[in-house]
This record gives C-alpha cells, sequence and structure tokens, in this order.
C-alpha cells in the first residue's frame, strides 16, 4: 500500500530554516514526480514545488522561488524540503504528494510549521 | 498565472440530492484539470483526474466534465460521507503551475 509520510515541522523563528521530509513505503518511488503543497489554518491548498522522478527538474511557486529548495534521494525513498528565509506567513500544515497521471494521487498527512518569534 | 475560480463558495444540501460545483480557469487549461476532495483533519483525496477521469476506487456517483475554462464536478446523488471541501486543480506544463482553486464547501442542509 503506497503510503507517505511527512516529518520535520515545528515552531520556528521568522529568518530561520527549517527541512521537511517524506519518507514514501508502497512504490517504486524513484519513478514517480513529487510535490509539496502547503495549507495555511483555514486556507486553502497551495502548490510549493515539484521534482522530475530522477531529481533532474525542480519548479516552485512564485512567492517560494529563491527561499525553498526541493531534493529527493532516491535510495532512501525520501523526498525534501528546505525552508530558509522563513516568514510568518510560511505558516502552514505541509504535504508531500505522488504525481500520477498528470494529478496527485496519494498524500501524506503532513507536517506542520509554524513561523513566529 | 491561470487562476481558477470555484463556485459557489459554500453549497448547501441535503443526503440524496444531485451537486453540481464550478470550477472556471482565466484562460484555457485543456482538460488538464483534477478534482480533490478534503475532510476536516485529512489530506486530500483524488477524485477526477484529466477533467473527467474518475480515480482508483472513487464511486460512480461522481462524475467530472469540461474543457478549456469551464468545469464541473457532479455528485449526482449526495451521501453523507460526501460533505466536504471540494477543490480543482489546474497542471500547466510551462510555466510548471499546478494552481488550485479557492475551494467549495459542500455542507449538510
Amino acid at each position: 500500500q503506497a503510503q507517505l509520510v511527512e516529518s520535520g515541522g515545528g515552531v520556528v523563528q521568522p529568518g530561520r530554516s527549517l527541512r521537511l521530509s517524506c519518507a514514501a513505503s508502497g512504490f517504486s518511488f524513484s519513478l514517480y514526480a513529487m510535490h509539496w503543497v502547503r495549507q495555511a489554518p483555514g486556507k486553502g491548498l497551495e502548490w510549493v514545488a515539484f521534482i522530475s522522478y530522477d531529481g533532474s527538474n525542480k519548479q516552485y511557486a512564485d512567492s517560494m522561488k529563491g527561499r525553498f529548495s526541493i531534493s529527493r534521494d532516491n535510495s532512501k525513498k525520501t523526498l525534501f524540503l528546505h525552508m530558509s528565509s522563513l516568514k510568518p506567513e510560511d505558516t502552514a500544515l505541509y504535504y508531500c504528494a505522488r504525481m500520477e497521471r498528470r494529478a496527485f494521487d496519494i498524500w501524506g498527512r503532513g507536517t506542520m510549521v509554524t513561523v513566529s518569534s | 498565472e491561470i487562476v481558477l475560480t470555484q463556485s459557489p463558495v459554500t453549497l448547501s444540501l441535503s443526503p440524496g440530492e444531485r451537486a453540481t460545483l464550478s470550477c472556471r480557469a482565466s484562460q484555457s487549461v485543456s482538460s488538464n484539470l483534477a478534482w480533490y476532495q478534503q475532510k476536516p483533519g485529512q489530506a486530500p483525496r483524488l477524485l477526477i483526474y484529466d477533467a473527467s477521469t474518475r480515480a482508483t476506487g472513487i464511486p460512480a456517483r461522481f462524475s467530472g466534465s469540461g474543457s478549456g475554462t469551464e468545469f464541473t464536478l457532479i455528485i449526482s446523488s449526495l451521501e453523507p460521507e460526501d460533505f466536504a471541501v471540494y477543490y480543482c486543480q489546474q497542471r500547466t506544463n510551462w510555466p510548471p503551475d499546478y494552481t488550485f482553486g479557492q475551494g467549495t464547501k459542500l455542507e449538510i442542509k
């Protein structure tokens, strides 16, 4: 059974950095493109970043460019999101998701990031 | 940047009724549109991709239609478990973008 489990969230001060992880199991991780999506408390879904199956192509939402970096380790079946220069408006539940047939078919349960002094 | 506008914002219906949710794109996205369901405290769940193809395990009462800029999700006869928030999402190859709509809350009347 395909599963994604996020970790690494927490409370962080503005301007600091944080790295999120997403552990995959139950499917051939190295064959799939992956994404990060976030959801601020009480708000809708916001796409964050994309990485191709082999890590050669990475794309970001405009508001995250230059501050966020997506990466993956296929040998460890793990996806990462490195976030720097964090702002209070980055406070959200961060989900990782698998892309299959041009949609996000498997989602983790999310990890909460709170940016506050 | 493509903007997706969902309507209505809130839809109040009773079990057994038919629900019609709309998603309008600011420019054509062809058939590159998906629908998701999200219940409180849960991750989103993929319902429809490529505008009209049901995802694995999704009941036949869910159907999607449309292309270009106008899309519709129909739930033919509402079950109690269908009351949730629904999001549409578009996929653009270049520049890469996977924008979500703002959501429609389907609530019990």
